[in-house]
């Protein structure tokens, strides 16, 4: 079955501290892989996503993300946190033709 | 700058009532979807489009359905309305291969009381 699990539902990081966001997945078809963020009451914003090539993928707003194929991953990164990043963060597997399916979200808190 | 919007950012309604929520979009995306979302079970779907009258079932389709007349609206309707409903509504367009282009309108936070 497809799943995306993001293991972390809260996690609280100081400004300024590095920041990742785990998301494993299993997905029987070549998954294209995404991030979203979601301000509070606001939809879903794509932050990057992969499709294929360099393994590594800038997104929007200084976020980074790496796909690891053997261990099914595509974690989030970010170097330096600032307050405005707290928000809930999705992680999403799709193919061409399929429905997404979605990680239940991990909600960033940021400490000044 | 494209978009996806839906009528109501908040709506009340009490249980048995007939709800409509409307989403249009202005990218003339072939695909459109409903998502409810809850704390800690992320989005999921309760049915999309992928052409104007034709509509497939999610993974939690009952208690909903969906009317798409026209191409750039799609309308999901509790036909009565109960307390279980009360969620977070988000609307989606894409392009055809369900990957491109996958804008989220900014939500319907419905209760039913």
């Amino acid at each position: 079955a497809q799943s995306v699990t993001q293991p972390d539902i809260h996690i609280t990081v100081s400004e300024g501290a590095s920041l990742e966001l785990r998301c494993n997945y299993s997905y029987g078809a070549t998954p294209y892989l995404f991030w979203y963020v979601q301000s509070p009451g606001q939809g879903l914003q794509l932050l990057l996503k992969y499709f294929s090539g360099d393994t590594l993928v800038q997104g929007i707003k200084g976020f980074e993300a790496e796909f690891k194929r053997s261990q099914s991953s595509f974690n989030l990164r970010k170097p330096s946190v600032h307050w405005s990043d707290a928000a809930e963060y999705f992680c999403a597997v799709g193919a061409y033709g399929q429905n997404f399916v979605f990680g239940p979200g991990t909600r960033l808190s940021v400490l000044p | 700058d494209v978009k996806v919007t839906q009528s109501s950012r908040y709506l009340v309604k009490r249980t048995g009532e007939k709800v409509f929520l409307e989403c249009v979009q202005d990218m003339d995306h072939e695909n459109m979807f409903w998502y409810r979302q809850d704390p800690g079970l992320g989005l999921r779907l309760i049915y999309f489009s992928y052409d104007v009258k034709m509509k497939e079932k999610g993974d939690i389709p009952e208690g909903y359905s969906v009317s798409r007349e026209k191409k750039e609206r799609f309308s999901l309707i509790l036909e009565s309305a109960s307390t279980n409903q009360t969620s977070m509504y988000l609307c989606a367009s894409s392009y055809r291969d369900r990957i491109s282009r996958y804008t989220f309108g900014s939500g319907t936070r419905l209760t039913v009381v």
